[in-house]
């Protein structure tokens, strides 16, 4: 299948910085991004959806302006958290889909703990 | 909004048992797809159904669209120690719409 990388894998900051987290499609093009966020024991949870050149759109109770999402080129999306707090520290993982893919595929994720 | 309701959260079992477990949906999806998470990794899709009362095989894994689309089943046959993890049933509407997952069921193998 189709491979999708995170960088980086796991990321340490202290509160108050902000945490760039990229996602790209490395074999296909990725009209679509998604962005999950994972606590422990818990399920994914979908943050939100983005389409390439246009801006994102985030579920209920995400904060777009905490969580910035920038997918510039078909194969690259970017999750900047925006002032983490420890409270923000979770598994973040992406999913990309378009092309002649069927399905979408999940990234690796990236474990971002903030101190 | 929709909402998934998998079972059972989690399951201990011995080595060459069989497993089940099952998902069901306050509303219809269109695809039904069941994906199986190592820690600290991302989900790796297992199987994915596209047609109500479908069923579709994957090596020692069996899994069924519901009829009214609102559920799934997927079944481990002779489990082994690698089939431990954390599977999660998802569903989606249409091909590039968001994915919406369960709430897992944590499978344990005793030795």
């Amino acid at each position: 299948g189709a491979v999708v990388s995170q960088h980086p894998s796991r990321v340490i900051c202290k509160s108050g910085t902000s945490v760039k987290i990229e996602c790209r499609s490395l074999d296909f093009q990725a009209t679509t991004m998604f962005w999950y966020r994972q606590f422990p024991k818990q399920s994914l949870m979908l943050m939100a959806t983005s389409n390439e050149g246009s801006k994102a759109t985030y579920e209920q109770g995400v904060e777009k302006d905490k969580f910035l999402i920038n997918h510039a080129s078909l194969t690259l999306s970017t999750l900047t958290v925006t002032s983490a707090h420890p409270e923000d520290s979770s598994f973040y993982i992406c999913s990309a889909s378009g092309g002649q893919q069927d399905e979408q595929f999940f990234g690796p994720g990236t474990r971002l703990t903030v101190l | 909004g929709q909402q998934l309701n998998q079972s059972p959260q989690s399951m201990f079992i011995q080595e060459g048992e069989d497993v089940s477990m099952n998902c069901t949906s306050s509303s219809i999806f269109n695809t039904w797809l069941w994906y199986k998470q190592e820690p600290g990794e991302g989900p790796v899709l297992l199987i994915a159904l596209y047609k109500a009362g479908e069923l579709t095989s994957n090596g020692r894994l069996t899994a069924q669209f519901g009829i009214t689309r609102k559920d799934s089943f997927l079944n481990i046959s002779a489990s082994i120690p690698s089939d431990v993890g954390i599977y999660f049933c998802a569903g989606q509407m249409n091909r590039d719409d968001k994915i919406i997952f369960g709430k897992g069921t944590r499978l344990h193998i005793l030795p």
